[in-house]
């Protein structure tokens, strides 16, 4: 069975910095491409950023481009998202998700909440 | 990277069938047959519904179905169920290598 677990959530002030972790199981995790996405409080989905298999590869949405760093360890099955320089805006709801070659994401971690607030 | 345009709200009574339309560009819905759909109950992570516009991943039941003309992408849910009820999202990979979401449609069981 595919599970993602994230963590790393938390209340941190604006201008501070945040690390999540994502933690794979049940499949081979250099398979995929692998994604963020957030939600957040009451509002929809906003995907975040994605990373090639390797890792050679990393795309990000206009709104964290320079301040959101995504990466990958395979050899520890986890993915990562560096927050810095963070803003009220992005107060969310983290989702880890699985993209498959269809792209599309077809299994979504439980989601780990990331609040900025002073 | 504008969002999709989803309506904010559809209903239906059980066993009616619903229309949820997903409004993109040429540069996402219009450029690919990468579009999916996910639905997401209240307090749960999304679950992907339907990929490439029209496919169904297993476990997925036949009553929800997915198509696209041009820049729209539908998602069809017929003989609805009170299990129905919740938010639904679609999706399209874009020319820019990226993802973009629409911003979600509420389906009401009446």
């Amino acid at each position: 069975e595919v599970q993602l677990v994230e963590s790393g959530g938390g209340l941190v002030q604006p201008g501070g910095s945040l690390r999540l972790s994502c933690t794979a199981s049940g499949f081979t995790f250099s398979c995929c491409w692998m994604s963020w996405v957030r939600q957040a409080p009451g509002k929809g989905l906003e995907w975040v950023a994605n990373v090639r298999q390797d890792g050679s590869e990393k795309y990000y949405v206009d709104s964290v481009k320079g301040r959101f760093i995504i990466s990958r360890d395979n050899a520890k099955n986890s993915l990562y998202l560096q927050l810095n320089s963070l803003r009220a805006e992005d107060t969310a709801v983290y989702y880890c998700a699985r993209v498959v070659g269809e792209y599309a994401f077809d299994n979504w971690g439980q989601g780990t909440m990331v609040t900025v607030s002073s | 990277q504008s969002a999709l345009t989803q309506p904010p709200s559809v209903s239906g009574s059980p066993g009616q069938s619903v229309t949820i339309s997903c409004t993109g560009t040429g540069s996402d819905v219009g450029s690919y047959n990468r579009v999916s759909w996910y639905q997401q109950p209240p307090g749960t992570a999304p679950k992907l519904l339907i990929y490439e516009v029209s496919n169904r991943p297993p476990g997925v039941p036949d009553r929800f179905s997915g198509s696209k003309s041009g820049n729209t992408a539908s998602l069809t849910i017929s003989g609805l169920q009170a299990e129905d009820e919740a938010d639904y999202y679609c999706s399209s990979y874009t020319t820019s290598s990226t993802w973009v979401f629409g911003g979600g449609t509420k389906l009401t069981v009446l």
